[in-house]
Parts: C-alpha cells; structure tokens; sequence
C-alpha cells in the first residue's frame, strides 16, 4: 500500500446527492492531484494544488468542487453528477520543486463512483 | 497538443521470455519520461523515470530506453513471470508542465 489514501473506496450515489471524496497524503509531499479514469481511456487530471494553491483546473465542470485545506489532505465535492461521470478518481502526491526536476507521482487506491 | 500512443491491443507472452512495450509520442520531446504498473482496481505505481539526456535505465529486470529522434520509449521486462501480469502506463510532462499519460498496454505473463 502507497502513502496515499483514499475514502470511500466504492461510492454510489443518486443524481441529485451531494458527497465527498478524501483524499490524504503522510510522504510529507507538497503538491496534490486529482485524476479520473474511465474504462479504456487515459487518466485524465483534473486537479492540481501545489503548497495548497490551485494551478490547474482542467476545464472540468463545476459540478466537481476540490478543496485542499492543507497540505495532506484534499476533497473532491461532488453534487448533481450525471452517469457519464461514473469512474475510478484517482488522488496523487508528489514533491515539485528543487534542483532535482521533475518528480514521480504516488497515487492512492481510487474511489470507485457510480452514479445511477 | 501533446499526445502519447501505446499499443491497445494487450501482450501475451510467456513465462521466462522478455516483454518488450512500446510509448510514442508526438509535438514537444519532454526532458523527463515515467513508467508506471496499474493493476486493476488500483492506483499506478511509479517503476521508473528517465530524462532525455539518458539513452537508457536500468531497475533489476526493468529496462528502459528513450530515443528523443525516434520519439520513443521502450520498456523491458526481462525474464517476465505471471505476476509481471499489469497493465503499464507510459507517462510525460507536456509544455504545459502537466504529467499526461498513455492509455495503457496490459501484459499478461502465462506460465
């Protein structure tokens, strides 16, 4: 298992329910991602918080709401998702900046959401 | 934009034998390249990064190569064995410094 977890692991939910996704990283890392994965496609980002600022919002609706009220912890608000959102949603850390470059990503188990 | 193309069709070889998995890319040469396993249900696991100034990288029996001309990765698995059985994610930062990845190629080892 990573240093990233994930809640709940398996969430179905109604059309018109509100519910939440957490997500929480213990590697100390200073950037967080969310990702959604759908059956045969790429992952796609959706979310970046880096030092808990927002950098990138991937054109994703705004029916999908991240918060990020640290640096370990991350939320993905979810209200009135329609079945075509139905997916794995994957949350990554890593450790950006330093002379180093660029950083591998650890991601958690994802939660897999249903919406009927 | 940037795009990444891995083989959809899965690879089956057999136990003992090399798995050799390819990753294309198009438009901007990234200077850094990842590999990640995915096993179903689960989050990808980093293997490995290389950067564009390496031509090749070694990790036990992981190989990877990066041809900036070709536009190219390619991944081995030498002596490969059932549990090598995953799906592996080819995986890049863009111009835009977002890490975009490949759609996967699953591997299965038979024994």
């Amino acid at each position: 298992e990573t240093g990233v977890t994930q809640t709940p692991r398996h969430l179905v939910m109604g059309m018109t329910n509100k519910k939440s996704l957490k997500c929480e990283q213990h590697l100390g890392h200073n950037a967080m991602y969310w990702y959604k994965q759908s059956a045969k496609k790429p992952l796609e980002l959706m979310f970046v918080y880096n030092f808990k600022e927002q950098t990138e919002n991937n054109s994703v609706p705004s029916r999908f709401s991240p918060e990020c009220p640290n640096s370990s912890h991350l939320f993905l608000h979810l209200h009135t998702l329609q079945p075509e959102d139905s997916a794995l949603y994957l949350c990554a850390s890593s450790q950006e900046g330093g002379t180093s470059g660029r950083h591998e990503q650890y991601f958690g188990p994802g939660t897999r959401l249903t919406v009927t | 934009s940037q795009k990444i193309e891995q083989n959809s069709e899965a690879l089956n070889i057999q136990e003992g034998k090399t798995a050799t998995l390819t990753c294309n890319y198009t438009n901007y040469s990234p200077a850094y390249l990842q590999w990640y396993r995915q096993d179903p249900g689960r989050g990808p696991v980093f293997l490995l990064l290389i950067r564009e100034n390496e031509k090749e990288k070694r990790k036990e029996r992981l190989k990877v190569t990066f041809d900036t001309t070709l536009k190219q990765s390619l991944f081995h698995i030498t002596a490969s064995q059932p549990a090598d059985s995953a799906t592996y994610l080819c995986a890049l930062y863009n111009q835009g410094g977002k890490l975009i990845f490949g759609q996967g190629t699953e591997l299965s080892v038979k024994p």
